[in-house]
């Protein structure tokens, strides 16, 4: 099974900052990446697939880089709404498995 | 409105059962695969189970095998999950998910509460 070490575990960051929250996959998954955000007490909402292709409706400051096994979602420009929880999904092979989740605070 | 909601949570003690189900509506259910993520209070995502648009391909995290059953009623649009011989490990948030504008599961249903406990 594919496992997916995600960093940091958590952040702190203000608004208007950049930030980088990166995935490693335990073996190479191409560019079956995804990223998704959770806010407290909502489902998950996807961002970003294949590594870099941002979704439908989704802000441009939102963005997502890598292949093989090194990943990276980029933030650029918090917003006071992208406070909330990321974790990136690997979808190359099933079991699917996800990050154990990065959460963003305001600093 | 293209929307998933799930339905069928609930508390039930060790070893017991539930039948958790997923109402679709908006889109046309029997072309898409389905999938059942979960998350524990206070934890990360986890895959569950995937079933194919025909059902005709089923696949289980090792953590559900033998113990989880996803079928789906195309002419219901519907999807289901039979959990068996549930334990405290079970207790989670059940969400349904489904990739239809993109290969990701860009579409979630609101989840619903399981918790297992005497």
């Amino acid at each position: 099974d594919i496992q997916m070490t995600q960093s940091p575990s958590s952040l702190s960051a203000s608004v208007g900052d950049r930030v980088n929250i990166t995935c490693r996959a335990s073996q190479g998954i191409f560019h079956y990446v995804a990223w998704f955000q959770q806010e407290p007490g909502k489902a998950p909402k996807s961002l970003i697939s294949a590594a870099s292709t941002l979704l439908s409706g989704v802000p441009s400051r939102f963005s997502g880089s890598g292949s093989g096994t090194d990943f990276t979602l980029t933030i650029s420009g918090l917003q006071p709404e992208d406070f909330a929880t990321y974790y990136c999904q690997q979808y190359n092979t099933y079991p699917i498995s996800f990050g154990q989740g990065t959460r963003l605070e305001i600093k | 409105e293209v929307q998933l909601v799930e339905s069928g949570g609930g508390l039930v003690q060790p070893g017991g059962s539930l039948r958790l189900s997923c109402a679709a509506s908006g889109f046309m259910f029997s072309s898409y695969e389905m999938n059942w993520v979960r998350q524990a209070p206070g934890k990360g995502l986890e895959w569950v189970s995937y079933i194919s648009s025909s059902g005709s391909v089923i696949i289980y995290a090792d953590s559900v095998k033998g113990r989880f059953t996803v079928s789906r009623d195309n002419a219901k649009n519907s999807l289901y999950l039979q959990m068996n011989s549930l334990g405290a490990e079970d207790t989670a948030i059940y969400y349904c998910a489904s990739p239809t504008m993109s290969d990701v599961f860009d579409l979630w249903g609101q989840g619903t509460m399981v918790t297992v406990s005497s």
